[in-house]
């Protein structure tokens, strides 16, 4: 069965400084992957996603991730963070072929902003 | 506005109280599914639909039901809640490149 890791429950760093967010996944097969991020209160919202292709993936908000096949990983990077960016992240895999109904979430990183 | 709508948003109710939390998209999305998630743990699912009338478990159904008779919407009920379903809840509906879309959360207590 496919399973997430995400090794850091929290992360801070000083506003202005780059970010990284590690990701790891369990899964036999190509995995489709998702990071989404949650603000407090609110609920989830897509920042990018990897299917295929080039393997650095840009999404919104200027966050990128890299998939890294030899590695099983999916980290997610800014270089330069933003105190707005303060929320739990979450990295996600879907199984190939299976639209949605089997995304499997890694546990979360909660980032804090220090000014 | 394409968006997924949960109600209620916060519900406070006791051991053995029948609830249910609505959820609707108005995507026209075949996949819709819900998730709890509960700190540490992330997010997991508990149910999902893949088109009316056509609903599966997921990792954590015990003590919940769901129903899709329509496209749009997708229930889930709770026939005899339990504190350790006191949990954040989310619905969401699949978009054609597999991507979540997800409600705003529906935030449960159970006494």
């Amino acid at each position: 069965a496919q399973s997430v890791t995400q090794p850091d429950i929290h992360i801070t760093v000083s506003e202005g400084a780059s970010l990284e967010l590690r990701c790891n996944y369990s899964y036999g097969a190509t995995p489709y992957l998702f990071w989404y991020v949650q603000s407090p209160g609110q609920g989830l919202q897509l920042l990018l996603k990897y299917f295929s292709g080039d393997t650095l993936v840009q999404g919104i908000k200027g966050f990128e991730a890299e998939f890294k096949r030899s590695q099983s990983s999916f980290n997610l990077r800014k270089p330069s963070v933003h105190w707005s960016d303060a929320a739990e992240y979450f990295c996600a895999v879907l199984t190939e072929g299976n639209a949605g109904n089997m995304l499997t979430f890694g546990g979360g990183t909660r980032l804090m902003v220090k000014p | 506005e394409a968006q997924v709508t949960q109600n209620p948003r916060y519900l406070i109710t006791v051991t053995g109280k029948k609830l249910t939390v609505t959820c609707s998209q108005n995507m026209n999305h075949e996949y819709m599914s819900w998730y709890r998630q509960d700190p540490g743990l992330g997010l997991r699912q508990i149910y999902y639909s893949m088109n009316v009338e056509v609903t599966d478990k997921g990792d954590v159904p015990e003590g919940y039901k769901v129903s899709r008779k329509e496209k749009r919407n997708f229930p889930l009920i709770l026939e005899s809640p339990s504190p350790n379903q006191t949990s954040l809840y989310f619905c969401a509906s699949t978009g054609s490149a597999g991507e979540l879309f997800f409600g705003e959360g529906s935030r449960l207590t159970v006494l």
